[in-house]
Formats: structure tokens, C-alpha cells, sequence
């Protein structure tokens, strides 16, 4: 089955400055990713996805590239700001299936 | 709010007692999923289902069972609650699985003695 390995697991920037958080996958046929937010205390809210179809997508200050040979994908956030620190999953589906597997989660802390 | 609740939001339990979660949506929505929150592993899937009285199995299924009687209502069993469960219980639903996104409830902060 699926797999996905987020990296790292916890990461502390300078407010204004970018973040960056990575996640592998093994399952070739995965072509649905999508970055879920979550708030202290909060349920997890989607805040992006990507398709296969696409190498990036953007919204915003969040962006999230894809590279399916690697069978990679990132989260970038530029210009942090405060409301930025929470955690962040990365997830990895196919379109069809009836399930995601969630990476292991990060920690973002942006410090002002 | 976001069509999903969870009930109860806190709950603390004895070892060795039945314990069950709820999960209520009020969209309709086929697809039903119950996830585990543990520092460290993220989001594990326990089990989910694709339709009443359809349920299927996830990564960290041992020791709890699920019940689907009717659309909008997604029942998790812990039979005998152990330690090891002690954890934040979220349910998620999706109007047509994966690749429509999930909206997840509020959680449930279980804890085991």
C-alpha cells in the first residue's frame, strides 16, 4: 500500500522569510495530493492540492510543486507570517481510491 | 459548522470498558472515515465507509470496529479500551473520496486509565 514520509518534523523560521516541507510517496499510481492546516486544537483544514497532471500550483503565499518521476512533492510559504505557525500534513490518493495516507506531519513555527 | 460533529468532544475511560464514538454530517456525503492523531504518526486511517452498512478496514483497525446504519451517522467501538488508545479521534467525510478533498470533524480527545 501506500506510503508517505514528511520531512521534517518540526521547522522554526523568521517571520517574512520562506518555509519549505517536503513529502515522498511510493505508490506510482497516487495522483492526488493534497496539504491539510492544523491549528492548535483545531481539525485539519485543506489549504491546497495538486493533481498529477500539473508540476505546480499556486495560491497565494502557498505553493506546492510536484515532481512524480521523483515521486516527490513540496509545500512552499512565503512571506511567513505569525498565523502561519500550526501543523502541516501532506497526503498522497488516487483518483478512484476511497482513501489518503497522511505524511507524519510538521511543525511550523514562524518566530517575529 | 462544517456539516460534521464528533460527540463526545472529551472523554476518559477505564481500561478494559467499551467506549464508542460518534460522528454526525449533515451533507450527505458517502464516504465516512475515522482517523487516530498520535505525535509522531500523524493521521492513521482506522477504518472507513463507502455507503450504509459499507465498511472497510484501515492501517490501525485492531481493537475497534465501525457501524454504518444510515447516511449520516459513522460509529466507532473501541470494544475493550486499552492505554495504547488513548488518543485524539478525528472523523473525516468526502462527498466522493479522495480526490474531493476531506472536511474533517473537531475531534475527540479520548483517554484511557
Amino acid at each position: 500500500g501506500e506510503n508517505v514520509e514528511q520531512h521534517p518534523s518540526t521547522l522554526s523560521v523568521q517571520e517574512g522569510d520562506s518555509a519549505v516541507i517536503k513529502c515522498t510517496y511510493s505508490d506510482s499510481a497516487s495522483n492526488y495530493f493534497p496539504w491539510y492546516k492544523q491549528e492548535l486544537g483545531k481539525r485539519p483544514q485543506l489549504i491546497i492540492d495538486i493533481r498529477s497532471n500539473v508540476g505546480e500550483k499556486k495560491d497565494q503565499r502557498i505553493a506546492v510543486t510536484l515532481n512524480k518521476t521523483a515521486k516527490h512533492f513540496s509545500l512552499h510559504i512565503t512571506e511567513t507570517q505569525p498565523e502561519d505557525s500550526a501543523v502541516y500534513f501532506c497526503a498522497a490518493g488516487f483518483q478512484g481510491a476511497q482513501k489518503l495516507v497522511f505524511g507524519q506531519g510538521t511543525r511550523l513555527t514562524i518566530n517575529p | 459548522d462544517a456539516g460534521i460533529t464528533q460527540s463526545p468532544r472529551h472523554k476518559v475511560t477505564e481500561t478494559g470498558t467499551p467506549v464508542t464514538l460518534r460522528c454526525h454530517q449533515t451533507e450527505n456525503h458517502r464516504y465516512m472515515y475515522w482517523y487516530r492523531q498520535d505525535p509522531g504518526h500523524g493521521l492513521r486511517l482506522i477504518h472507513y465507509s463507502y455507503g450504509v452498512k459499507d465498511t472497510d478496514k484501515g492501517e490501525v483497525s485492531d481493537g475497534y470496529s465501525v457501524s454504518r446504519s444510515k447516511t449520516e451517522d459513522f460509529l466507532l467501538t473501541l470494544e475493550s479500551a486499552t492505554s495504547s488508545q488513548t488518543s485524539v479521534y478525528f472523523c473525516a467525510i468526502s462527498e466522493g473520496g479522495v480526490s474531493y478533498g476531506y472536511t474533517f470533524g473537531s475531534g475527540t480527545r479520548l483517554t484511557v486509565v
